[in-house]
């Protein structure tokens, strides 16, 4: 079964940091594009990061441009993202996904709960 | 705000259709065949059901259905059953990223 499972979420103070983990099974991780998508409470998806296959390259959101940093290791197919000078609005469940055909998705996984609070 | 407009809620009774819109721009849903929907049953992973407008994943009953008119898509859910109470998330290409509507809250009555 193709799966994924997020880790590493928790409280943090703003300002702070926290590194994010996806661990894939059940597919070839390396032969595919992976995502963080964000969740904030209340509100709809929101695309957060991209990696190619090679890490030759990294796309983000406007909102985390400078502060998130997406990596992954093919040799232990895991997904990570990095997060750092957090703020209150990045507070939400965190998502990672593998990029399919015709732009979609999947599978995702249950995500990992970041509350970033004083 | 979402980029893409989705009903807050929707219902039906069991065995009944519903319809759920997605309503966006040129820039994204009227410009590219590129919608997907996500069925989201709260704590659990999403879930693919439709992509490239109409096309289910293998496994995804076809009581689950997609279309597009203009900058509107939709996705019907016919012969309604209780485990597809869900919210349910549409996306769009949208010519560099992947933008989403607000998601809906479909309950079984």
């Amino acid at each position: 079964e193709e799966q994924l499972v997020e880790s590493g979420g928790g409280l943090v103070k703003p300002g702070g940091s926290l590194r994010l983990s996806c661990a894939a099974s059940g597919f070839t991780f390396s032969s595919f594009v992976m995502n963080w998508f964000r969740q904030a409470p209340g509100r709809g998806l929101e695309w957060v990061s991209t990696i190619s296959q090679k890490s030759d390259f990294m796309g983000y959101a406007d909102s985390v441009k400078g502060r998130f940093s997406i990596s992954r290791d093919n040799d232990k197919n895991s997904l990570y993202l990095q997060m750092n000078s957090l703020r209150a609005d990045d507070t939400a469940v965190y998502y990672c996904a593998r990029e399919v055909g015709g732009w979609a998705r999947s599978p995702w996984g249950q995500g990992t709960v970041v509350t970033v609070s004083s | 705000q979402s980029a893409l407009t989705q009903p807050p809620s929707a219902s039906g009774y069991p065995g009944q259709s519903v319809t759920i819109s997605c309503t966006g721009t040129s820039s994204d849903v009227g410009g590219y065949n590129y919608v997907s929907w996500y069925q989201h049953h709260p704590g659990k992973a999403p879930k693919l059901m439709i992509y490239e407008v109409s096309k289910r994943p293998s496994g995804v009953p076809d009581r689950f259905s997609g279309s597009k008119s203009g900058n509107t898509a939709s996705l019907t859910v016919s012969g309604l059953q209780a485990e597809d109470e869900a919210d349910y998330h549409c996306s769009s290409y949208a010519g560099s990223n992947l933008v989403f509507g607000g998601g809906t809250k479909l309950t079984v009555l």
